[in-house]
């Protein structure tokens, strides 16, 4: 079956602009995830929905980045203002449900970067 | 979030068995023990998870040192396309639900 998708899969974009990045998940999946990686990094978590509702923002570094899954399946990224240092790959992970033994499933990831 | 411990890389040989070192000292007992990897240019992808007992599965051993303090993920015979970085991640036993990464360990698998 599908897995999960991600587009763009590259974007590029100035300084101060505004991006949004899209994450479509295995279907019937209710809980959706959102990390970023930087070069040489392992993955760092941003936020977190069990179906609708954000349930651990935690992750967000500021109040640039802002996520929203409207009806419960797809999920968009939300960057206002972009800077340098928010270049790096946004990956999408989704799972069945939530719990400590529930595999979560990664998209391939969108590459961002901000000249 | 407890933290865990890993060599930043390690190689093997193609066909030979792989263990790899994950030490986790402060973990608690209700954390479970996942691993995931990551090949290049892709996402990460789940490996094996646990939390007192050793397990198996189709890709993976994981054996769980006997105080939790430390454990390993073996991969029975390498082959190339075993090749990637390797997390080792504790999830707590409350109510998060996401994954905290380390920068795991680089697996080079010689042919």
């Amino acid at each position: 079956g599908a897995g999960v998708s991600q587009t763009p899969s590259n974007k590029v974009t100035e300084k101060g602009k505004y991006v949004e990045l899209r994450c479509d998940p295995i279907s019937g999946h209710t809980a959706l995830y959102w990390y970023r990686q930087s070069l040489g990094q392992g993955p760092e978590f941003l936020i977190y929905f069990q179906g609708t509702g954000a349930a651990d923002d935690s992750g967000l570094p500021n109040d640039r980045f802002f996520a929203v899954r409207p009806e419960g399946s797809v999920s968009t990224l939300k960057i206002q203002r972009t800077e340098r240092g928010d270049s790096a790959v946004y990956l999408c992970a989704s799972s069945l449900t939530a719990g400590l033994g529930i595999e979560q499933f990664f998209g391939p990831g969108t590459r961002l970067t901000v000249l | 979030d407890a933290k865990t411990t890993q060599p930043n890389s390690m190689e093997s040989n193609e066909e030979e068995p792989v263990h790899l070192p994950c030490n986790h000292s402060t973990i608690s007992g209700t954390d479970y023990i996942h691993w995931y990897r990551q090949l290049p240019s892709q996402g990460p992808e789940y490996v094996i998870h646990g939390l007192t007992s050793n397990v198996n599965n189709r890709m993976a051993s994981l054996a769980i040192a006997e105080d939790r303090k430390s454990s390993t993920l073996i991969l029975h015979r390498a082959t190339l396309r075993d090749a990637a970085v390797y997390y080792c991640i504790l999830r707590p036993g409350g109510a998060t639900n996401k994954l905290i990464f380390g920068t795991g360990t680089l697996l080079a698998v010689q042919p």
